[in-house]
C-alpha cells in the first residue's frame, strides 16, 4: 500500500532565505507525486506534480521539486521565500491508479 | 465556469442526527473524491468515484455513504453523527492529468 511521510510538522524560515519541505513516499509500484498548498480557510491548490520524464520539476509561485527513486523522496523548494507562501504544503502520492493519499502536511512560518 | 463547489460552509450537528454534504463539479471531471482534514493529520481519503455509478472505499469510510448519479454531483451522506466525525470535509474531483480541484470545504461540528 502507498503512504506519505512529511517529516516536519513545521518550518520557520526567514523570509528570502531558501527553504526545503521534506516528503517521502512509499509504494510498490511506479508512482506519481504531487505537491499542494493550503492558504489560511482555503481548499488545497495544486504547485507542481511528477508523472514521469525529468525528475526536477518547477511549478507555480517559484516552487521546484525533484524525483529521488532511490531514496524514495520528493522534496519541496523554493529559494527564496516570502511573507505570502505562509500556508500548509501536503505531498501526496499516487500509483498510477484512482486513489491519492495525502501526507499530514508542513506548516511554513516565514519570519520577518 | 465555477468548478468545484461544496455546501454547506458550516454546519451544526446533534449526536445521532443525519445530513448529507453536497458536491458538484463543472468540469465534466470522471473522478471525484471526499477527504476529511483534521489538525495535524492532513487529508484522508474517506470515498472516491471513478465515475457515474460506481463508488469505492478510502481509508476512513465508516460512517459515512456516497451516491454517484451523474457526473456533475457526488454528495456524502453521514447518517448517525458522532463526535468523532466533527472535521473539516473537503470534495475535489481529477483530470486526465492526475491534477485534483478542492471544492473550498465544509466545516463540521457535531455535539
Amino acid at each position: 500500500a502507498q503512504s506519505v511521510t512529511q517529516l516536519d510538522s513545521q518550518v520557520p524560515v526567514f523570509e528570502e532565505a531558501p527553504v526545503e519541505l521534506r516528503c517521502n513516499y512509499s509504494s510498490s509500484v511506479s508512482v506519481y507525486l504531487f505537491w499542494y498548498v493550503q492558504y489560511p480557510n482555503q481548499g488545497l491548490q495544486l504547485l507542481l506534480k511528477y508523472l514521469s520524464g525529468s525528475t526536477l520539476v518547477k511549478g507555480i509561485n517559484g516552487f521546484e521539486a525533484e524525483f529521488n527513486k532511490s531514496q524514495t523522496s520528493f522534496h519541496l523548494r523554493k529559494p527564496s521565500v516570502h511573507i505570502s507562501d505562509t500556508a500548509e504544503y501536503f505531498c501526496a502520492v499516487s500509483d498510477p491508479g484512482d486513489k491519492i493519499i495525502f501526507g499530514k502536511g508542513t506548516r511554513l512560518h516565514i519570519l520577518p | 465556469n465555477a468548478g468545484v463547489t461544496q455546501t454547506p460552509k458550516f454546519r451544526i450537528l446533534k449526536i445521532g442526527q443525519s445530513m448529507t454534504l453536497q458536491c458538484t463539479q463543472d468540469m465534466n471531471h470522471n473522478y471525484m473524491y471526499w477527504y476529511r482534514q483534521d489538525p495535524g493529520m492532513g487529508l484522508k481519503l474517506i470515498y472516491y468515484s471513478v465515475g457515474a455509478g460506481i463508488t469505492d472505499k478510502g481509508e476512513v469510510p465508516n460512517g459515512y455513504n456516497v451516491s454517484r448519479s451523474t457526473t456533475e454531483d457526488f454528495p456524502l451522506r453521514l447518517e448517525l453523527a458522532a463526535p468523532s466525525q466533527t472535521s473539516v470535509y473537503f470534495c475535489a474531483s481529477r483530470n486526465r492529468e492526475y491534477e485534483q480541484y478542492f471544492g473550498p470545504g465544509t466545516r463540521l461540528t457535531v455535539t
